[in-house]
């Protein structure tokens, strides 16, 4: 069964840092690529950053570029997000999802709470 | 980087049939895959519809999706609709370096 279980949310203080960890399980993760997407309380799916199966391609969403990083570690399963210089616009639910193929996501895990607040 | 338009809410009674339509800004419908996720309130997306049309295993029949490249749409359609259709429907599509969420459609079954 495929699991994708999110952490490493919180409340974090304007210009503040958090890392996000999204462990994945029941499939060989090293083989899809792999998404952040997030949704701000009461708002709609905003896709956040997505990396190819090696981690060498990055992309990231125009209003995190310069601030966040996805990376990846294929022999521990996981997904990270490192997100720097936080604004309270960041403040959402930020879920991982797996890409059976480019751009088209399958599974998603059940979400990490980021609030960003003073 | 172009963009994906959804009806803010429809609504429809039970065992009738809803469509939701999702206008794609600027380049072609057809040029890249649409996919539809439901979100149940407190829950996160699920796939109800990936690569324009096909079904994920356990997806009923009911869902169906398609496009029309005359209005540079796609559209899910839920036919014999169950209240437990009642939900939020995102569609979504990519280009080589984006992906692109619709706005998201708030669907009551009454």
């Amino acid at each position: 069964e495929v699991q994708l279980v999110e952490s490493g949310g919180g409340l974090v203080k304007p210009g503040g840092s958090l890392r996000l960890s999204c462990a994945a399980s029941g499939f060989t993760f090293g083989s899809y690529s792999m998404n952040w997407v997030r949704q701000a309380p009461g708002k709609g799916l905003e896709w956040v950053s997505s990396t190819s199966t090696s981690g060498a391609y990055t992309h990231y969403a125009e209003s995190v570029k310069g601030r966040f990083t996805i990376s990846r570690d294929n022999a521990k399963n996981s997904l990270y997000l490192q997100m720097n210089s936080l604004r309270a616009e960041d403040t959402a639910m930020y879920y991982c999802a797996r890409d059976f193929s480019w751009g088209i996501s399958d599974y998603w895990g059940q979400g990490t709470l980021v609030t960003v607040s003073s | 980087n172009f963009m994906l338009t959804q009806p803010h809410s429809v609504s429809e009674s039970p065992g009738k049939t809803v469509t939701i339509s999702c206008t794609r800004s600027s380049g072609s419908i057809a040029s890249a895959y649409v996919q539809w996720f439901q979100q149940r309130p407190g829950h996160s997306p699920t796939t109800v519809i990936y690569e324009d049309n096909q079904r994920p295993s356990g997806v009923p029949d009911r869902f169906s999706g398609s496009f029309d490249s005359s209005s540079n749409s796609a559209s899910l359609t839920i036919s014999g609709l169950k209240t437990e259709d009642e939900a939020d429907y995102y569609c979504q599509s990519y280009d080589s370096s984006n992906r692109v969420f619709g706005g998201g459609t708030k669907l009551t079954v009454l």
